[in-house]
């Protein structure tokens, strides 16, 4: 069975300086990978994904993604944070093969300070 | 941005009343997804669907029932709601690019209080 892991409940950085949430898989065969960001009072929404290729995944907003096989990890990353980026952020994974379902991480509160 | 809607945003009620949770998309998905989520907390699948007359249980057990009776259209209902149902429920839906990798786009939520 798939499962992720985010070990940080929460990731404190000053605005414009980089940040990194990180992430953990564990997957038979080789993983599908999102990034989520929810906002208070909010739905999900998508940030990028891995599906094979390049290990550096740009997405929205400016955040980009390192998938390393060798770590099992996917950590989300963005060069300047903004005080706007702060939120919850989600990991999630998806089987190879079969229906989709993802299994999503217990989640990493982002705070940036001015 | 994902053209998926919920209603109502915010319900409170009382212990023992029938619900219902609308979801509906405009993208011509045919999967579509209910997931539950405590404050701040992960997500759980309680319900999917791969298509029209199609519902399957997800991962965590839940008393509420789901139907799938137009593509665009995913309803969940609670026969008798309980407090220990408060919860923030999450529709969400998936393209019909094929296989694993397809993105889920979701809605704004439904925060439940059963008082």
């Amino acid at each position: 069975a798939q499962s992720v892991a985010q070990p940080e409940d929460q990731v404190n950085v000053a605005e414009g300086n980089p940040l990194t949430v990180k992430c953990t898989y564990s997957v038979s065969g080789n993983p599908y990978l999102f990034w989520y960001v929810q906002y208070p009072n909010r739905g999900l929404q998508f940030l990028l994904k891995y599906i094979t290729g390049d290990n550096l995944v740009k997405g929205s907003y400016g955040f980009e993604a390192e998938f390393n096989k060798s770590q099992t990890s996917f950590h989300l990353k963005k060069p300047s944070a903004l005080v706007s980026d702060s939120a919850l952020y989600f990991c999630a994974v998806s089987p190879y093969t079969g229906f989709q379902k993802l299994v999503f991480g217990t989640g990493t509160r982002l705070l940036v300070s001015p | 941005e994902a053209d998926i809607y919920q209603t109502p945003r915010y319900l409170v009620i009382g212990t023992g009343k029938k619900i219902t949770l609308e979801c509906s998309q405009t993208m011509g998905h045919d999967k579509m997804y209910w997931y539950q989520q405590d404050p701040g907390m992960e997500l759980h699948l309680i319900h999917y669907s791969y298509g029209v007359n199609s519902t399957e249980k997800g991962d965590l057990s839940s008393e509420s029932t789901v139907s799938r009776i137009r593509t665009e259209h995913f309803p969940l209902t609670l026969e008798s709601a309980r407090p220990s149902h408060t919860s923030q429920y999450l529709c969400a839906s998936s393209e019909n690019l094929g296989g694993t990798a397809d993105t889920q786009y979701f809605g704004p939520g439904t925060r439940l209080t059963v008082l």
